[in-house]
C-alpha cells in the first residue's frame, strides 16, 4: 500500500529564510511523486511533479524538490521565503494502475507561515 | 480556458438532508475526479470518471454517496442522508489523461452538516 508523510503540520519559517518541507512516502512500484500548493479560499494548485525523469525537480514560484530513493524522501525546498508563500502544502504519491496513474495519495499537509 | 468550477463554494445543510455538489471540468477533459478532505485529516480519492463510466469508485465511503457525469460532461456528487462525519471539502479535478498530463482541481465546496 502507498502512503505519504508530511513531517510537520505547521512550519514557521522568516521572511528571506530556507523552506525546507518534508515529505517520505512509501511505494512497492516506482512512483509518482507531487507537490501541490493551496492559497485561501482556493483551489489545489499543482507545484511541481516527478515521474521517473531527473531527479531534482524545478516548479514554479521558485520551489524544487529531489528525489531520493535510497531515502523514500521527496522534500520541498525554496532558497528564500517571500510572505506570498504562506499557504498549505501537500504531499502527493500515485502508482500506475491499469490506464495509467490516476489516482493521487495525499500526505496530512504541511501549513506554512512567514513572518517578516 | 476556463478553470474546473465547483457550486456551491459553501453548504450548511442539517444532519438527514440531501445534498446535491455539482463540479464542471474543463471543456474537453474526459477524466474526471472527486476527492475530500475531512477536518484535520488527508485529501482521500472518492472516484474517477473516464467520459460518463465509473473507471474507479474504490475511495467511496458508503452508499450514501451517489456520483454521476450526465453525458461526460458536468459531474453530480449527491449524499443521501447527510450524516455529520461527511462534513468537509469536496475538491473535484478534470484532466485530458492521466497524471502525465496534470490535474486541474476546482476550488472546492465546503460541506457542513449540523
Amino acid at each position: 500500500a502507498q502512503s505519504v508523510t508530511q513531517l510537520g503540520s505547521h512550519v514557521s519559517v522568516s521572511e528571506g529564510a530556507l523552506v525546507l518541507l518534508r515529505c517520505n512516502y512509501s511505494s512497492s512500484v516506482p512512483p509518482y511523486l507531487f507537490w501541490y500548493v493551496q492559497y485561501p479560499n482556493q483551489g489545489l494548485q499543482l507545484l511541481l511533479k516527478y515521474t521517473s525523469a531527473a531527479t531534482l525537480v524545478k516548479g514554479i514560484n521558485g520551489f524544487e524538490a529531489e528525489f531520493k530513493k535510497s531515502e523514500t524522501s521527496f522534500h520541498l525546498t525554496k532558497p528564500s521565503a517571500h510572505m506570498s508563500d504562506a499557504a498549505e502544502y501537500f504531499c502527493a504519491v500515485s502508482r500506475p494502475r491499469s490506464g495509467g496513474y490516476n489516482k493521487l495519495i495525499f500526505g496530512a499537509g504541511t501549513r506554512l507561515a512567514v513572518h517578516p | 480556458e476556463a478553470g474546473v468550477t465547483q457550486f456551491p463554494s459553501h453548504s450548511v445543510i442539517e444532519k438527514g438532508q440531501t445534498v446535491t455538489l455539482r463540479c464542471d471540468p474543463i471543456s474537453g477533459h474526459d477524466n474526471l475526479y472527486w476527492y475530500r478532505r475531512v477536518m484535520g485529516k488527508e485529501i482521500k480519492f472518492l472516484l474517477h470518471f473516464v467520459k460518463e463510466s465509473k473507471q474507479d469508485e474504490s475511495g467511496m465511503p458508503n452508499n450514501r454517496f451517489l456520483a454521476e457525469r450526465t453525458g461526460g460532461t458536468y459531474s453530480t456528487l449527491k449524499v443521501q442522508p447527510a450524516e455529520l462525519e461527511d462534513s468537509g471539502v469536496y475538491f473535484c479535478a478534470s484532466s485530458r489523461g492521466d497524471l502525465n498530463y496534470g490535474y486541474t482541481f476546482g476550488s472546492g465546496t465546503r460541506l457542513t452538516v449540523v
